[in-house]
């Protein structure tokens, strides 16, 4: 079974753009959930998306968006890039978001914003 | 709120010895507790999960954790580690139950775990 898959795996932007990152979970997942990851904060909760529907969200500001298509595909993104915003940023899926599920995480995409 | 407090940032050990990973967590709610690792340049794979039952945990790899609910506790032991096990390691929960946990895992700042020859 093919695990989480996340594009691109790199990025490089400059403050003020936006960008988007894909997610594609493990067949037959229907939770994503995001995570940022900085040696700083360490690994914070973005948001999680069931059925194309956000149920959850972090302490993130309104720049962080999010959606979910039929397929379970996720993606986020990020408006309005700020020097802050270099993370690695991870995706996870589960089978339904629930507090006892396993999350599956991809390899992330690593964004450095210049 | 939940928090999760790793107690030490890094872990030096010989190959062999034993070593044991500290983790507190603090809640309002009862919760489920996770131990994941992370390779360099790679995503978080899940050790092992306390959901109920026994308060010994086994997961992959030979590692086992131990759930203290008195001292909100659940510290990483393995009994004797190997030069694969260096790593990142991260404790982790999710609040039981009720809309604010779908999908939401609150992590400690990590561990490193570098195991010598």
């Amino acid at each position: 079974k093919a695990g989480v898959t996340q594009t691109p795996r790199y990025l490089i932007k400059t403050r003020g753009q936006q960008v988007t990152l894909s997610c594609s979970p493990i067949s037959g997942h229907r939770s994503v959930s995001w995570y940022q990851q900085t040696p700083g904060q360490g690994l914070q909760f973005l948001f999680e998306y069931f059925s194309e529907t956000q149920r959850n969200k972090g302490n993130f500001p309104g720049r962080f968006s999010g959606r979910q298509f039929s397929n379970s595909r996720s993606e986020m993104n990020v408006s309005t890039l700020e020097l802050g915003d270099s993370a690695l940023y991870l995706c996870a899926s589960s089978l339904a978001g629930g507090d006892w599920d396993e999350q599956f995480f991809g390899p992330g995409t690593r964004l450095t914003v210049l | 709120a939940q928090s999760v407090t790793q107690l030490d940032s890094q872990v030096p050990v010989f190959e062999e010895a034993p070593v044991e990973l500290r983790c507190n967590y603090s809640s309002s709610v009862s919760v489920y507790l996770f131990w994941y690792v992370q390779y360099p340049n790679q995503g978080l794979q899940l050790l092992l999960k306390y959901l109920s039952g026994s308060t010994l945990v086994k997961g992959i790899n030979g590692f086992e954790a131990e759930f203290n609910k008195s001292q909100t506790s659940f510290h990483l032991r393995k009994p004797s580690v190997h030069i694969s096990d260096t790593a990142e390691y991260f404790c982790a929960v999710s609040d039981r139950g009720g809309g604010t946990s779908y999908g939401k895992l609150t992590f400690g700042q990590g561990t490193i775990l570098t195991v010598h020859p």
